[in-house]
This record gives C-alpha cells, structure tokens and sequence, in this order.
C-alpha cells in the first residue's frame, strides 16, 4: 500500500497571501496524482488529476505541479480568499487501480 | 444529475449487528470504491471495484464485504458491527480504472457504533 504524506497538516494564511503545500508519494511504479479540495459538510471535489512529470496543471488561482522522479508535487493558491478555506488532499496511484489518499492540509484563511 | 448517491445518511447499530450502506451511480462509471473518513486520518481505501463482477480490497478491507453486480451499484456489507466501525463512509466513482480519472463523491453516509 502506497504511503502518501501531506505537509503541513494545517496552515493559517491572511487573505491576499500567495501559499503553497506538499504531496510527497513512492516515485517508484507512479502511475498518477490526484488533488480534491474538501469544504467542511461537503464530499472532496476534484481538482486536478496529473501523470506526467513536469506537468503543470491550474485552475484559476489555483495551480498544481508534479515530479515524478523524486516523488512529490506541489499544490499553490495565489491571492488567497476566504473561500479557499477547506481541507486539500493528494492521492497517488500506481496501476494497480488503488487510489491512496493523504491525510490532507488544512487551510484556513484569515480575514 | 444525480451523480453518486449514498444511503443512508445517518444511521445508528449496536454491536453486532448488521447492515449494508448503499451506493448508486448514474454516470456509466467502471470504477467504484469505498473510503472511510476518521479524525486525523484522512480517507482510507476499503475496497474497490474496476467493473461488475470485479472487487479488490483496499487498505483497510477486515470487517467489510463488497460485491459489484452491476455497474451502477456497489453495496458496502458490514456483517457484525464494532465501535471500531464508527466513522463516516464515503462512495466514490471513476470513468476508468488505472486512477488517471477523478473520482467523484457521494454524500456520505455517517454510521456510529455502540
């Protein structure tokens, strides 16, 4: 079973402030990485699903990169607003179809 | 759209007892699967299925049974309930297999144990 870390596990950004976390997953037999933003009393959207290395994916603010090679990817909110305020979670996979969530990073933004 | 529909919402057992959480998708997704959600752990895999008539466990499978009849059903059996079983169950669905597709999410279904 795959071991995906998160870090930090929470973080207190003021609104208007750029921020970024990590996703660290096996690099060896990757296959592909998922982020889901998870708004408190509401189910995990997707955000971004990557499989290359060097990808770079964004939506709007919101942007993700990925290395395949060492294993991690970077999920970055620029300009921060109250509504990005909500759990982000990485999941990586490799073939064998098990997708393996991390524990997640907290975010709150601070008026 | 429906999407991915889960019932219960809520539902209270006693030890030892049984039940099965539903879980319904509309969207012609081969792959289903099971997580559940506990505080501090974030969502961990319990079993999956890449198509009908195909199940796989997951990280965390003992206690629970699954099957896949059909595409659009993927029922979570808990056969003989435990405390250790209190959490909150999420279905989830993906136009293919081999996770290169996001999974979408039911509403999930909050079960205590007692």
């Amino acid at each position: 079973i795959l071991n995906v870390e998160q870090s930090p596990q929470s973080l207190h950004v003021q609104e208007g402030d750029s921020t970024n976390f990590t996703c660290s997953f096996p690099s060896s037999n990757f296959y592909a990485l998922h982020w889901y933003r998870w708004e408190t009393a509401k189910s995990p959207e997707a955000l971004f699903v990557m499989t290359l290395n060097g990808d770079e994916k964004k939506k709007g603010r919101i942007s993700a990169t990925l290395n395949t090679k060492e294993g991690y990817s970077y999920l970055y909110i620029k300009g921060s607003q109250p509504e990005d305020s909500a759990t982000y979670l990485c999941a990586s996979t490799n073939r064998d179809d098990k997708i393996i969530f991390g524990k997640g990073t907290r975010l709150h933004i601070l008026p | 759209n429906a999407g991915v529909t889960q019932t219960p919402k809520f539902q209270v057992l006693k030890t030892g007892q049984s039940m099965t959480l539903q879980c319904a998708q509309d969207m012609n997704h081969e792959y289903m699967s099971w997580y559940r959600q506990d505080p501090g752990m974030g969502l961990r895999l319990i079993h999956y299925s890449v198509g009908a008539g195909i199940t796989d466990q997951g990280e965390v499978p003992n206690g629970y049974n699954v099957s896949r009849s059909t595409t659009e059903d993927f029922p979570l059996r808990l056969l003989s309930a435990a405390p250790s079983q209190t959490s909150v169950y999420f279905c989830a669905s993906s136009r293919a297999g081999t996770g290169n597709s996001p999974l979408h999410f039911g509403n999930g279904t909050r079960l205590t144990v007692t």
